[in-house]
């Protein structure tokens, strides 16, 4: 079934970790999305991406990087994290022309200690 | 610069009652607008966009353009409605997706 993948779920980590957030669609959409948003409040685009190995930083400022080598993956990757990296990251993807819609993943919960 | 408003972070209605989520958008292209909703613990997805003109759920929403608005309503409210509500405006230029802050819905039995 055609769906878009985010793993971990969940994930707490200590300062100064490399992680990796993943995000995989099977839908075969060319563009895709990282999102972050703090509880109860708007999405902020943080990286995008047109297709196989097109990547552009979003509207938030943001130290994580990201890379698109494969159409379907979308990973993030943060070099060294720190507390104030703690939030909710979401991956979506969509296809080009009106009115398509954008479809999300169920969104990785990182908390930084 | 675009911008999305939603001035109400809480609503909160009686069931059977009807509801109406506002959203202001400012922007100088072509605007397109979507309703995007997400219930407790799924993912956030597509309600329904202006280009549609469709009821979904019992929810329209209306493209004012004069009053830069893309209101969304249901004329009688279930319990099944309650959930984050966010409107979405998408750029004609480069298709990114401009949020607002949401609006979390409530409806009391």
């Amino acid at each position: 079934e055609a769906d878009i993948y985010q793993t971990p779920r969940y994930l707490v980590i200590g300062t100064g970790k490399k992680i990796t957030l993943e995000c995989s669609q099977t839908m075969g959409h060319d563009k895709m999305y990282w999102y972050q948003q703090d509880p109860g409040m708007e999405l902020h685009l943080i990286h995008y991406s047109y297709g196989v190995n097109s990547t552009e930083k979003g509207d938030l400022s943001s130290e994580s990087t990201v890379s698109r080598i494969r159409t379907e993956h979308f990973p993030l990757t943060l070099e060294s994290a720190r507390p104030s990296h703690t939030s909710q990251y979401l991956c979506a993807s969509s296809e080009w022309g009106q009115g398509t819609e954008a479809f999300f993943g169920q969104g990785t919960r990182l908390t930084v200690v | 610069a675009q911008r999305v408003t939603q001035p109400e972070k809480l609503l909160s209605v009686f069931k059977g009652a009807p509801v109406e989520l506002k959203c202001n958008y400012s922007y100088s292209g072509s605007p397109e607008l979507f309703w995007y909703v997400q219930y407790s613990r799924q993912r956030l997805q597509l309600l329904l966009r202006h280009i549609s003109r469709e009821s979904i759920k019992g929810f329209t929403a209306d493209l004012n353009k004069g009053e830069t608005s893309f209101h969304l309503k249901k004329p009688f409210a279930q319990e099944e409605d309650s959930a984050m509500y966010y409107c979405a405006l998408r750029l004609d230029s480069n298709y990114q997706l401009i949020w607002g802050a949401g609006t979390k819905l409530i409806i009391k039995p």
